[in-house]
């Protein structure tokens, strides 16, 4: 059952331009990651956020977590080709004694020179 | 090691035949899950470790699924009379703090494949 839906599901955009990726859920979660995800390999972590209205910038990539905690969004300025590949967002669900990360269905993302 | 090893990389099974996936963990990592990912498809949870104790394993699809860390180290998958809905890539992930703000690190996973 997946609880976290991402939009859009693919994306083709040119070099250079701006892009979106949205992460929405009725539920709660304690934290939210993204993670980029390329063929062949497992998924790496980009960033976590923990406090709803947080806003984290990694370069060129800025994720905001939603004010109730519920949503995210990432958010890519001037794609590269090298940003091509599966964006997943991650919750997490639990204690702090026994959690586990429930993801998305996951934004494929193409970006052409 | 430096990063979470898993093997094989490929696997390829017999409808009805038993397979076991191996995981090894960053050295000293608490945590350790794995996930399912079906084809173009986000990771299903699957189970949790915490050191030898599986803490959660809500997600294992059916009693023919298994998981073990025996020594709170290596784990295993194992997956009795596997069926074509078995295939998969089965990732495993480890985390060095039980906290859920800590990420993961993921390996390159298992691609399981029955024919």
């Amino acid at each position: 059952t997946q609880l976290l839906e991402q939009s859009p599901q693919f994306l083709s955009i040119q070099e250079g331009e701006n892009l979106t990726v949205y992460c929405n859920s009725s539920s709660v979660f304690s934290s939210l990651q993204w993670y980029r995800q390329e063929p062949g390999e497992g998924p790496v972590l980009l960033v976590t956020v923990v406090t709803g209205g947080e806003v984290k910038k990694l370069k060129r990539l800025t994720f905001q977590f939603g004010d109730a905690r519920k949503d995210s969004s990432l958010h890519i300025t001037a794609a590269q080709p090298g940003d091509t590949g599966l964006y997943l967002c991650a919750g997490a669900k639990g204690t702090s004694g026994t959690y586990k990360y429930i993801f998305g269905t996951g934004t494929r993302l193409k970006v052409l020179a | 090691g430096a990063g979470v090893s898993q093997s094989p990389r490929y696997k390829v099974a017999k409808r009805g035949q038993d397979v076991a996936l191996r995981c090894d963990p960053i050295s000293g990592h608490v945590s350790l899950f794995w996930y399912q990912q079906a084809l173009g498809q986000g990771p299903e949870f699957l189970t949790y470790f915490q050191n030898e104790a599986q803490l959660d394993k809500s997600g294992l699809p059916s009693d023919r699924f298994f998981a073990e860390r025996p020594e709170g180290s290596v784990s295993t998958l194992k997956i009795q009379r596997t069926q074509q809905e078995d295939s998969a890539v089965y990732l495993c992930a480890s985390s060095p703090h039980s906290r859920s703000s800590y990420g993961y690190t993921f390996g390159s996973g298992t691609r399981l494949t029955v024919v």
